[in-house]
This record gives C-alpha cells, structure tokens and sequence, in this order.
C-alpha cells in the first residue's frame, strides 16, 4: 500500500521544536518529500529526498526516518511556520500521493 | 522567471467534460515532466496526474484514472487536463505544477506551482 499517514494536527509554542510524522508500509523503500502550504499560497518544498533541504529553506528544518515512519523536525519554531505541511511519495508504480497533511499551529 | 497560470476552471454538472489549461513561462517548458495536483475544499492535496517532458509517459491517481487524461503541447508551452465523467467529488482547486526533472529518473519533488484553477461539479 502506498497510503501516507499523517497527524491531523500538531501545536507548539514559539521557540520549541515540532515533529511532524508521516508513516507509510513502502516508506523504507521509497523517498519522502514534504511541502508546506499556507492560506493563498502554493505549496512549497520544505524536504526531498528524506532528508534533503532546497536552496533557501532555512537550517531549522530537518527531517529524520526509521522504519515505516519519517518525520519532518522544526527547531525554534517560529510564527511564521504556521501552515498545513504535507509528505509525499514517488511510489514504484509511477504515482505520487500526498499524506493527509498535518496542521501545525505555534500558540 | 518560471511561471505556471491555469485556466478553464469553472462550474460543470455531473457526468460533463471540462479541459483545464496550464500555460508556462521563464523556462523552458519542454525540459520539464509536469503534474496535476488538485486539493478539495477543506481537504488535502491529491496528486492527479504526471506527464514526461516528452508526453512519452503519464500515469494516473486511481481517482481519476480512465477519466482524466493529462496532455502537453510543447510548441505552445502548455499543459491539459481533460476531464469527462466528472463526478461531485472532483470539485477542487487544480493546480498545475513543475517537475525539475524530464521524468523517469529520480524524483526531487516540485519545484514550481501554479495558482490554481477551481473546478465546480454541481447540478
């Protein structure tokens, strides 16, 4: 199956660090890449690859995977990273589905 | 710069057609595969559709699959996405969406999106 699991929701307050999970059975076999979506706006690519930041994501995001779980770490959180954030997958059989994305909210 | 600008959106009763374009600009559109990514009101995201650069390849969510069907003119910088059959469930906001790679390779994600477009089925 190639179904992602997400936490509907995630809160923190300013400054602390939130963990966002995304868990999936082909996850060890495939890799995870997570967006960030806020109100208005495209999407963005926070991670690719597992683990890997693009150009111009700051330093406090970082991503970690075990098992059938891979899990997208904000550190300092900051106001601004309130937003939806969404894993996805580049399945074997051609297809990329999205996880059912994770609200977080800095209190 | 790159820039990505759907059109066709609109309202459409069950079981009707609609085609939505996605015209790009500030790349080179034909290096690119492309993506349709749709996201229901007060829903998630859902991957659609994928096309190679080259309109060689295209696969298919299950959703919409033997429904929908993603096409490109590269002479003309666009991406389509015909849609038949459409069913109340298929109201969303589509947005069409940039692979930096041809397809086929190793994916890195998307790099590019659109605004969106809404698509509306009701009666």
């Amino acid at each position: 199956s190639n179904e992602l699991t997400q936490p509907p929701s995630v809160s923190v307050s300013p400054g602390e660090t939130a963990r966002i999970t995304c868990s999936g059975d082909a996850l060890p076999q495939q890799y995870t890449y997570w967006y960030q979506l806020k109100a208005g706006q495209a999407p963005v690519l926070v991670m690719y690859k597992d683990t890997e930041r693009p150009s111009g994501i700051p330093y406090r995001f970082s991503a970690s995977s075990s098992g059938t779980t891979v899990t997208l770490t904000i550190s300092g959180v900051q106001a601004e990273d309130e937003a939806d954030y969404y894993c996805q997958s580049a399945d074997i059989s051609g297809t990329y589905p999205f996880g059912g994305g994770t609200k977080l909210t800095v209190l | 710069q790159e820039q990505l600008v759907e059109s066709g959106g609109g309202v459409v009763r069950p079981g009707r057609s609609l085609r939505l374009s996605c015209a790009g600009s500030g790349f080179t559109f034909s290096a690119y595969a492309m993506h349709w990514v749709r996201q229901a009101p007060g829903k998630g995201l859902e991957w659609v559709a994928v096309l190679a650069y080259d309109g060689s390849n295209q696969y298919y969510a299950d959703s919409v699959k033997g429904r929908f069907t993603i096409s490109r003119d590269n002479s003309n910088n666009t991406l389509y996405l015909q849609m038949n059959s459409l069913r109340a469930e298929d109201t969303a906001v589509y947005y069409c969406a940039r692979d930096p790679t041809p397809f086929g390779g190793l994916y890195l994600g998307i790099d590019y999106w659109g605004q969106g477009t809404l698509v509306t089925v009701s009666s």
